[in-house]
């Protein structure tokens, strides 16, 4: 299948600070991905449409200003998680569509906020 | 919400199949049937889909009903590496549709 990276794959950071995250897809182009997050015990929940070229679509109940999302190029979008505090602490995974028809996931980031 | 319904939790023996239920009653008839797995800390792993024929590859196979309301996913011969979440999801065939992810079942494979 398709591969989706994603970098860091852990991040540690102080309360008030901002945290980028990385998703690449390597060997397809993905003018449309996806950004999750998953907190421990639960399932993933979706955040995000990131669009090629334009403004991400944020779901209901996420902060835009708080999660910005830019997908500069047809391999890369990038997560900036802005003053990040404690409760923003969570594995966040982004996928992207590689084929004709299936999503494909990356390894995730796992955040922790001090 | 998610449009599929899967027991929480199950067990299977090691080298046995495994046989994950699901229910999607109310899938329409351009939807599909994917089948995702997490394994502990790792982002989800694409398994298989299918529409209404059976389909089976080098990872399991997947059986769907002809009325296509339920379908079983099988690995046919489980490890304890296949121990994970399995997640069976109903969306559009079309790459960049999203995935909403329900609550899954929780797969332990006993030695």
């Amino acid at each position: 299948g398709a591969v989706v990276s994603q970098h860091p794959s852990r991040v540690i950071c102080k309360s008030g600070t901002s945290v980028k995250i990385e998703c690449r897809s390597l060997d397809f182009q993905a003018t449309t991905m996806f950004w999750y997050r998953q907190f421990p015990k639960q399932s993933l929940m979706l955040m995000a449409t990131s669009n090629e070229g334009s403004k991400a679509t944020y779901e209901q109940g996420v902060e835009k200003d708080k999660f910005l999302i830019n997908h500069a190029s047809l391999t890369l979008s990038t997560l900036t998680v802005t003053s990040a505090h404690p409760e923003d602490s969570s594995f966040y995974i982004c996928s992207g569509g590689g084929g004709a028809d299936t999503q494909y996931f990356g390894p995730g980031t796992r955040l922790t906020v001090l | 919400d998610a449009k599929t319904t899967q027991p929480t939790s199950m067990d299977c023996a090691e080298g046995r199949a495994a046989n994950l239920p699901c229910n999607h009653s109310t899938i329409s008839g351009n939807e599909y049937v994917y089948w995702y797995r997490q394994i502990h800390s790792q982002g989800p792993q694409y398994i298989i889909h299918g529409l209404k024929n059976n389909e089976t590859n080098e990872m399991a196979s997947l059986i769907i009903t002809e009325d296509r309301k339920s379908s079983t996913l099988i690995l046919p011969h489980a490890t304890l590496r296949d121990t994970a979440v399995y997640y069976c999801i109903v969306r559009v065939g079309y790459r960049d549709d999203k995935i909403i992810f329900g609550k899954g079942t929780r797969l332990h494979i006993l030695p």
